[in-house]
């Protein structure tokens, strides 16, 4: 059975800050990964993935992530994030059934 | 334009009511999910179906029915609603070989009283 922990429910950052957002899986190969995000009162929506090859990820809106197998970590960063981008984020992996799953999220609030 | 519809958007219900969320898409996509995110749980497989009549329980479907008649369309159904049913309930859908690539409607709040 494959798990995802997100260990930090809420994250905040100054704006035009860095930031990563922390993501461990737990899985006996190797999944594949997701971010996803939701925006106040929205669905979910693909921010990148990773099924193979080079280990470092772009997404949409400068977002990018990097799978370290060593660690089981999916972790995304920003270098720079806007006000834009407050919203809840999601790891996922992706075990080769057909179902992901889902961590419990990461509130991202941006301070002006 | 790639889309997937949930109605209703709001809906209270009374403790022992039955409750139909519908769900539809319009880029035919063989595969379709109902989930249902509670706070602090991320969101959890209540059902997927990958296709017309061809429905497999996800992770917690105790409770929950669906009906998929049409591909286009994917209908989440409470027998007896119960309390704790109280949630936001999202549906998405997939292509069959990109099925954790999903697109997500915009969720049903149901409260049951």
């Amino acid at each position: 059975a494959q798990s995802v922990t997100q260990p930090d429910a809420r994250v905040t950052v100054s704006e035009g800050a860095s930031l990563q957002l922390r993501c461990k899986y737990s899985y006996s190969g190797t999944p594949y990964l997701f971010w996803y995000v939701q925006y106040p009162r929205q669905g979910l929506q693909l921010l990148l993935k990773y099924y193979s090859g080079d280990p470092v990820v772009q997404g949409v809106n400068g977002f990018e992530a990097e799978f370290i197998k060593s660690n089981s970590s999916f972790h995304l960063r920003k270098a720079s994030v806007h006000w834009s981008d407050s919203a809840v984020y999601f790891c996922a992996p992706g075990g080769g059934n057909e179902k992901i799953t889902f961590g419990a999220g990461t509130k991202l609030t941006i301070k002006p | 334009d790639m889309k997937v519809t949930q109605m209703p958007r709001y809906l209270i219900k009374r403790m022992g009511e039955n409750v139909l969320l519908e769900c539809g898409q319009d880029m035919s996509h063989e595969t379709m999910y109902w989930y249902r995110q509670d706070p602090g749980l991320g969101l959890q497989l209540i059902y997927i179906s990958y296709d017309v009549d061809s429905n497999s329980e996800g992770d917690i479907p105790k409770g929950y029915r669906v009906s998929r008649k049409k591909r286009e369309h994917f209908s989440l159904i409470l027998d007896s609603a119960k309390t704790n049913q109280t949630s936001v309930y999202f549906c998405a859908s997939s292509i069959r070989d990109r099925a954790y690539e999903q697109y997500f409607g915009p969720g049903t709040r149901l409260t049951v009283l």
